[in-house]
């Protein structure tokens, strides 16, 4: 079983939709999880981060958290073109501190 | 504050020649990582140290990868001798001080792009 599991997408919505992008990982133990986004030939960059079950938001953005399903989610409201990108769940497995497993990643595509 | 920073960007070899890479990153972070992305898909964990010290290594291909951190900053990743399966993006990564708050928190360089023909 792959530690990190994501929809590989591509994921279509129209311009103002909500995107929703789902994340599920293996390690029970897990404490920090993380949505980056990467555009096509950058780096990936941080958007959001939580560390407890429920909702966290920021801006256009809301991550939630089930640790007993093991699942986490990202929401995008109100979508944009610009927000048409790749993005990778990240997971902080309990037995090891600072390591951070990626997932594969969900192409997002948000048509005009 | 400075990013992390990465060079070369592009390489360009054949098969079985040898090419390194080198990472600084941003100053006062103690873990730094290497991932491997190949087109298509996530970053796969090489190698994180703490410090000068190796945390895990055991995605590493040790028979042909080596990574080194000396004095606790600087890293270069060398791979030696190169094969087709190499061609991606390796991307240099640093987070803070175990413990302090954000501590796995990753900010990333640029990447260096290898295509191995």
């Amino acid at each position: 079983q792959k530690e990190v599991e994501q929809n590989s997408g591509p994921l279509s919505v129209p311009e103002g939709a909500i995107a929703s992008l789902n994340c599920t990982y293996s390690d029970r133990g897990s404490q920090s999880f993380f949505w980056y986004r990467q555009y096509s030939g950058k780096s990936p960059e941080l958007i959001m981060s939580i560390y407890s079950n429920g909702d966290k938001e920021d801006g256009r953005f809301t991550a939630q958290l089930n640790k007993a399903s093991q699942y986490v989610s990202l929401l995008i409201r109100d979508s944009q073109p610009s927000d048409s990108a790749t993005y990778l769940c990240a997971v902080n497995p309990e037995t090891s501190y600072d390591k951070v497993i990626f997932g594969p990643g969900t192409s997002l595509s948000v048509i005009p | 504050e400075a990013g992390v920073a990465q060079s070369p960007r592009y390489k360009i070899i054949e098969k079985r020649q040898s090419v390194a890479f080198w990472c600084n990153p941003i100053s006062g972070h103690a873990t730094l990582y290497w991932y491997q992305q190949i087109l298509g898909q996530g970053p796969k964990l090489l190698i994180q140290f703490q410090n000068n010290g190796v945390v895990d290594d055991s995605q590493l291909p040790k028979d042909r990868f080596s990574a080194e951190r000396l004095k606790g900053v600087d890293s270069t990743l060398k791979i030696q001798p190169a094969k087709l399966e190499d061609s991606a993006v390796y991307l240099c990564a640093s987070s803070l001080n175990q413990g302090a708050a954000g501590a796995n928190v990753l900010t990333f360089g640029a990447g260096s792009r290898l295509t191995v023909l």
